[in-house]
């Protein structure tokens, strides 16, 4: 069984651009959510999504949103960079999201 | 109260030694408490997980204890190998997404 995979693998971007970031969750599972990870913030939850339907949201400004489609897979954007948005971003999958929940490798997003 | 608190932040252990890493949380709506382990330039992999219904769980060298009414949980390795040095993060779960600890880093020297 194919693990959670997130493309792309590393991403540069500029202050003030967006970018939009995948995420194709193991075949079966339903839940998707999104973590951002920072040595200062260590790993913080994003959103949640089931179902195309957002069931949870962190405390993140409304610059970060996200969306999943009927195959489950799942898209994350965030718009007008700004440097602090440099991170590790993760995306687990999980079949109900109230259990195992298994990691993809990450995108590495520098804002420079 | 969404806080998950982790110590130590890191440790040393010899090969063959027991590391325990302890997590300590507030929120009683917590209902499933995962610990991953992380290596450089990887996501998070899933070790062992456990319900609050249970006290102890173990998979491998790996075992859950889980304290419920002291609202605390912790990780032991057992046999420590050099191969088992990463980083080690405690969850809990509630409302479909995880409040992490803040991660300990483990060094089993060979």
């Amino acid at each position: 069984k194919a693990g959670v995979t997130q493309t792309p693998r590393y991403l540069i971007k500029t202050r003030g651009q967006q970018v939009t970031l995948s995420c194709s969750p193991i075949s079966g599972h339903r839940s998707v959510s999104w973590y951002q990870q920072t040595p200062g913030q260590g790993l913080q939850f994003l959103f949640e999504y089931f179902s195309e339907t957002q069931r949870n949201k962190g405390n993140f400004p409304g610059r970060f949103s996200g969306r999943q489609f009927s195959n489950s897979r799942s898209e994350m954007n965030v718009s007008t960079l700004e440097l602090g948005d440099s991170a590790l971003y993760l995306c687990a999958s999980s079949n109900l999201g109230n259990t195992e929940a298994f990691f993809g490798q990450g995108t590495r997003l520098t804002v420079v | 109260q969404q806080q998950v608190k982790q110590s130590p932040q890191s440790l040393i252990v010899q090969k063959g030694g027991i590391p325990i890493i302890n997590c300590a949380y507030e929120n009683t709506a917590f209902d499933y408490f995962p610990w991953y382990q992380q290596f450089p330039g990887k996501g998070p992999a899933l070790l062992i997980a456990i319900r609050p219904d249970v006290s102890e769980k173990k998979e491998g060298r790996f075992t859950i204890s889980f304290n419920k009414s002291a609202k605390q949980f912790s990780l032991h390795i057992m046999d420590s190998q050099p191969g088992d040095s990463a980083t080690y993060f405690c969850a809990a779960s509630v409302s479909y997404k995880y409040i992490f600890g803040t991660g300990t880093r483990l060094k089993v020297l060979a």
